[in-house]
């Protein structure tokens, strides 16, 4: 009865090599996002959907793509990796588009060698 | 530059003291909310506070928003191993979909 999961836990891999990060959430929230939380741990935001729909899209590099399939998925797919994605990535959700409670995943932890 | 600067970035103290964290701006934020993060896990909502002035209490922790709804205060009492942990204060605006995070306080309690 996980509200927000993500797969895969752990993930490591060779630079210029491309990777998914998939996320649910099963509490029937309308707004998912993505923050990137670096090794001094500030989470920032990197994209955030409602309702299917790109809401928020900061100052990200083109290699990262977003996909929202539906309410209840929001997946995050990267290209050509670079040492510097290495971070752990956070998937939330909320309900509503800003101010309420946002529940976070367990997070992702890239490493790119 | 971040919107919302935390202070101390590092807090270690013994079991039994008090600690505080502060959260500082120069923006106006509608709502403004406290995260703990333990290690290897996302946050998890502690409090959220709207309304200027505003003092929460969530057992041994107090949460204060700023009259002026720049500033936030946590303050634990009587602090616990458990306390131990990341402590994030995040800001709403009302022109903006995004929460701005500050970047956080490590609060290590020392059994």
């Amino acid at each position: 009865d996980t509200a927000v999961s993500q797969t895969p836990k752990y993930l490591v891999t060779q630079m210029g090599n491309d990777k998914s990060i998939k996320c649910e959430q099963n509490l029937g929230h309308d707004t998912m996002y993505w923050y990137k939380q670096d090794s001094k741990k500030f989470l920032k935001i990197m994209f955030s959907y409602n309702n299917k729909e790109l809401i928020i899209n900061e100052t990200v590099p083109n290699r990262f793509s977003p996909k929202s399939p539906d309410k209840a998925h929001l997946n995050l797919h990267i290209n050509s990796l670079e040492l510097g994605d290495s971070a752990v990535y956070f998937c939330a959700s909320s309900q509503g588009l800003v101010g309420n409670e946002q529940f976070f995943g367990p997070g992702t932890r890239l490493t790119v060698l | 530059t971040q919107l919302l600067e935390q202070s101390p970035q590092f807090l270690s103290i013994q079991e039994g003291e008090n600690l505080t964290v502060y959260c500082n701006s120069s923006s106006v934020f509608s709502s403004l909310q406290w995260y703990r993060q333990e290690p290897g896990e996302g946050p998890v909502l502690l409090v959220t506070v709207v309304t200027g002035g505003e003092v929460k209490k969530l057992k041994r922790l107090t949460f204060q928003f700023g009259d002026a709804r720049k500033d936030s205060s946590l303050h634990i009492t009587a602090a616990q191993p458990g306390d131990t942990g990341l402590y994030l204060c995040a800001g709403a605006r009302s022109n903006d979909y995004k929460l701005s995070f500050g970047a956080g306080t490590t609060v290590t309690v020392r059994a």
